[in-house]
């Protein structure tokens, strides 16, 4: 099973700054399938970014993905007051998924 | 579409729980997605267990594997999870959702249902 690292625990940041998110795999992601979500207090997950590179349908552009291999990255170039939330990665090779154990952005 | 998750919200320790998730908007059996139950703990964070697919094949978390049945029921376009022998470790949030085949991503995700299993 792959295990996804994120990484930092919890980024700190004001409105406007750029945001950097890490995933490490402990293997290869298959055909980079990876995904990045945001999560917010009482809510689900929402997919921003699939195909490690991919926005989802409606996703502002300020989210992009990049990465392959082991290594994935997600950025947000100016963070909004309502961005802030928790933010998981997950992988899957379609017969098992895993998830990161996610990166809390809190207004600094 | 819609995903909306319904079912027990306490079981009772070595009882099964049983969930299901009604879909509105789109139809279970098209084929066009997996449908795919995902739970969330404080200790185990993001959980898959399963999924199911419209012609009723399954595939499951190895670590759950032997306690986890996914069913689909497509006359009432629903999917239903059953997980058996609960324990005090199967308390969590538990999500339908939606995967979608092409990336092996969850693109729609029901709100949630609480399940605490205490007697």
């Amino acid at each position: 099973e792959i295990e996804l690292t994120q990484s930092p625990g919890t980024l700190s940041l004001s409105p406007g700054e750029r945001a950097t998110f890490s995933c490490r795999a402990s293997q290869t992601v298959t055909n980079s399938y990876l995904a990045w979500y945001q999560q917010k207090s009482g809510q689900a997950p929402r997919l921003l970014i699939y195909a490690a590179s991919r926005r989802a349908s409606g996703i502002p552009d300020r989210f992009s993905g990049s990465g392959s291999g082991t290594d994935f990255t997600l950025t947000i170039t100016r963070v909004e007051p309502e961005d802030f939330a928790v933010f998981y990665c997950q992988q899957s090779d379609g017969s098992t998924f895993t998830f990161g154990q996610g990166t809390r952005l809190e207004i600094k | 579409v819609r995903l909306q998750e319904s079912g027990p919200g306490l079981v009772k320790p070595s009882e099964t729980l049983s969930l299901t998730c009604t879909v509105s908007g789109g139809a279970v059996n098209s084929g066009s997605y997996y449908w795919s139950w995902i739970r969330q703990s404080p200790g185990k964070g993001l959980e898959w267990l399963g999924y199911v697919y419209y012609d009723e094949s399954t595939t499951y978390n190895p670590s759950l594997k032997s306690r986890v049945t996914i069913s689909l029921d497509a006359s009432k376009n629903q999917f239903s999870l059953k997980l058996t022998s609960v324990t005090a470790a199967d308390t969590a949030v538990y999500f339908c959702a939606r995967l979608n085949w092409n990336s092996w991503h969850f693109d729609l995700w029901g709100r949630d249902t609480l399940v605490t299993v205490s007697s």
